[in-house]
This record gives C-alpha cells, structure tokens and sequence, in this order.
C-alpha cells in the first residue's frame, strides 16, 4: 500500500537553529498538509498545500514556518528559528483530492529543540 | 469549529465486536464524517468516512443516524492490534480537527 515517508524519524536541534522537516507524498495526491502533536496533546492542523500554495493555514503556522515543494515529490516544512515550543512530533499528510477522500499520514518526525 | 464529543475511553475483549460512538449535533449538510485512528507512537490512520448513508470497508463499518447528529464506528472483531485512540472529526473546509478521541483498551 503507498505511504507518506517522512524524514528524518527524530531531530535533535538547538534553540535559534534552523531545522527542515522532509516528506514524500504519495505520488498521485495533490494536496499536501503539516500537523503537529506535542506530547500528550492533541493533533494541531498547521497547513495545507494545493497546486503550489498554501490554501489554509492555522494560527499556530506564523512566519517561522514556511512550506514548500522544491521538485515533484518533495513536501518539507521550515522552521527557521527554533524555539523550546516547537518540540514535538510534526507528521505530513497528503491525499488525493479534497479531504473527503480521507488522509494518508507518514509516521512523524519527532523534533527535540534542546 | 464543528465539534464531536465521544467518550474519553472504551474497554473491549478482544474478538469481540466493539461499537465506538460519537455525537455531532452541529453538523452541516456538507461535513464529511470521518474517523482515524493513532496507534501509539504513530500517526494518525484513516479508519473510514461517510456522508450520509453506512459505509463498510475492510477495516471497519459506519453507522451514521438519520438525521446525522451521531455515527457510530463499528469493529467487528476487535484484535490487540485496534487498541488506539480513535477520532470522530467532521471534516469542514480541508482541515481535520482533531478532538480528544475515544481511547480503546482491547483485553485478551
């Protein structure tokens, strides 16, 4: 069955740094979308990804996160300044059209921020 | 946002069918029903969705009410390998919303 491949599976970063998180969706999906899980707290929407643009984006997703899709297969989220908030599993999704067909996650990058 | 509300946890034996609830009384006439489930240290898993009518696939089964206010996710066999936390979540716009979910204990 295609998966969602995230990478890499844990990132151990300092505080300030830079960090990207990777992805590859499955190959006929056209929306792409970031959620994250602090630990012990719920799934939290970040952003969804269609046709080259964001087309939504929660609160939480403020101008230290940036999303793109350098080549065909690559979906990656940017945090550009890292801070001890930021630590928590960060999972990609994609599906093939509007949700309504149902979301295929990865299994997460889980992201330390030290 | 559009809300579900299920029980914080179930308890079911296993081989057993186990029948998970959930109530959405602020639904809208375009919110898909769907249902995930996160198995533990991993992501969220698509279960199954509807619209209005009951709907059946290899994992599970699910029975929306008539006037779609509740749908109950239904497995028919419950193994060790469903304990997990499912989410009922009215998908609105293209956002998944993610509730507390209803954590299941499967007991041999």
């Amino acid at each position: 069955e295609p998966e969602v491949t995230q990478t890499p599976s844990h990132q151990v970063t300092q505080m300030g740094q830079e960090v990207i998180l990777r992805c590859v969706p499955i190959s006929n999906h056209l929306y792409f979308y970031w959620y994250r899980q602090i630990l012990g707290q719920k799934v939290e929407f970040l952003v969804s990804f269609y046709n080259n643009e964001i087309s939504e984006k929660s609160e939480i997703f403020d101008d230290q996160f940036s999303v793109e899709r350098p080549d065909g297969s690559n979906f990656t989220l940017k945090i550009r300044s890292t801070k001890l908030e930021d630590s928590a599993m960060y999972f990609c999704a994609s599906s093939e059209w509007t949700g309504e067909y149902g979301y295929t996650f990865g299994s997460g990058t889980r992201l330390t921020v030290v | 946002d559009a809300k579900t509300t299920q029980p914080n946890s179930m308890e079911s034996n296993e081989e057993e069918p186990v029948h998970l609830p959930c109530n959405h009384s602020t639904i809208s006439g375009t919110d898909y029903i769907h249902w995930y489930r996160q198995l533990p240290s991993q992501g969220p898993e698509y279960v199954i969705h509807g619209l209005t009518s009951n709907v059946n696939n290899r994992m599970a089964s699910l029975a929306i009410a008539e006037d779609r206010k509740s749908s109950t996710l239904i497995l028919h066999r419950a193994t060790l390998r469903d304990a997990a936390v499912y989410y009922c979540i009215l998908l609105r716009g293209n956002m998944l919303t993610f509730g507390g979910g209803t954590r299941l204990m499967v007991k041999p």
